[in-house]
């Protein structure tokens, strides 16, 4: 039972542009969501998160926003640099502390 | 400041033999994940320690996998009796508890092939 889906599984963007990502869930039980990149043979590296009672949350490059009543967040990047290539994946759980779900990832490829 | 270590990073076995993984959380860090990964999917939890106590297990978890943090410090995941479909890669995270949000952080992970 996949209760954390992002639908695409590839996002090309040109350099200086914004990437945006989408995620989506279905267990309202959810409170805290996380963003993570993953470059090969390396493990997920934190990016930003947020909690339930925001509706943003910024740092730096790094937006994510999440719509509760849609069930639905994205990350916005801006802008696009070439380092930001990689495998970004959205998870989610109850509880800061808990287990993360994860969605399959978005491969993102930045181009010059 | 010193992530979270795993070790070995691949593990090449033969189906049926035992292996062992190491994990080494960030020091002060006193929550310790287990995932697993395959291609193309996300990493899918197996299993949580806080301090020394295992709190949650996945159903994913079988009775060939056993995980300890028997003082609370470095993790260990075994998994006996190695089958075809444990070739994965599996990855410890680590985070701080106490009040508010704390983000878990993964290690490189060990990569698992099964001959």
């Amino acid at each position: 039972d996949q209760q954390v889906k992002q639908n695409s599984p590839s996002l090309s963007v040109q350099e200086g542009r914004i990437s945006i990502l989408n995620c989506d869930y279905t267990n309202s039980m959810f409170d805290y969501f996380l963003w993570y990149k993953k470059y090969p043979a390396e493990g997920p590296t934190f990016l930003i998160s947020i909690s339930s009672i925001k509706d943003k949350n910024e740092d730096g490059r790094f937006t994510v926003f999440l719509n509760k009543s849609a069930k639905h967040l994205s990350l916005h990047i801006v802008p696009s640099q070439p380092g930001d290539s990689a495998v970004y994946f959205c998870a989610a759980s109850v509880s800061s502390w808990g287990k993360l779900q994860f969605g399959a990832g978005t491969q993102v490829v930045v181009t010059p | 400041d010193t992530g979270v270590s795993q070790d070995p990073r691949h593990k090449i076995t033969k189906r049926g033999q035992n292996v062992t993984f190491r994990c080494d959380p960030i020091s002060e860090h006193n929550r310790l994940y287990w995932y697993r990964q395959t291609l193309g999917q996300g990493p899918e939890f197996l299993t949580y320690f806080q301090n020394e106590a295992q709190l949650e297990k996945s159903r994913l978890l079988s009775d060939r996998f056993s995980a300890e943090r028997p003082k609370g410090s470095f993790s260990t995941l075994e998994i006996q009796r190695t089958e075809q479909g444990d070739s994965a890669m599996y990855l410890c995270a680590s985070s701080l508890g106490g009040q508010g949000s704390q983000p878990q952080h993964f290690g490189d992970g060990t990569r698992l092939s099964i001959l």
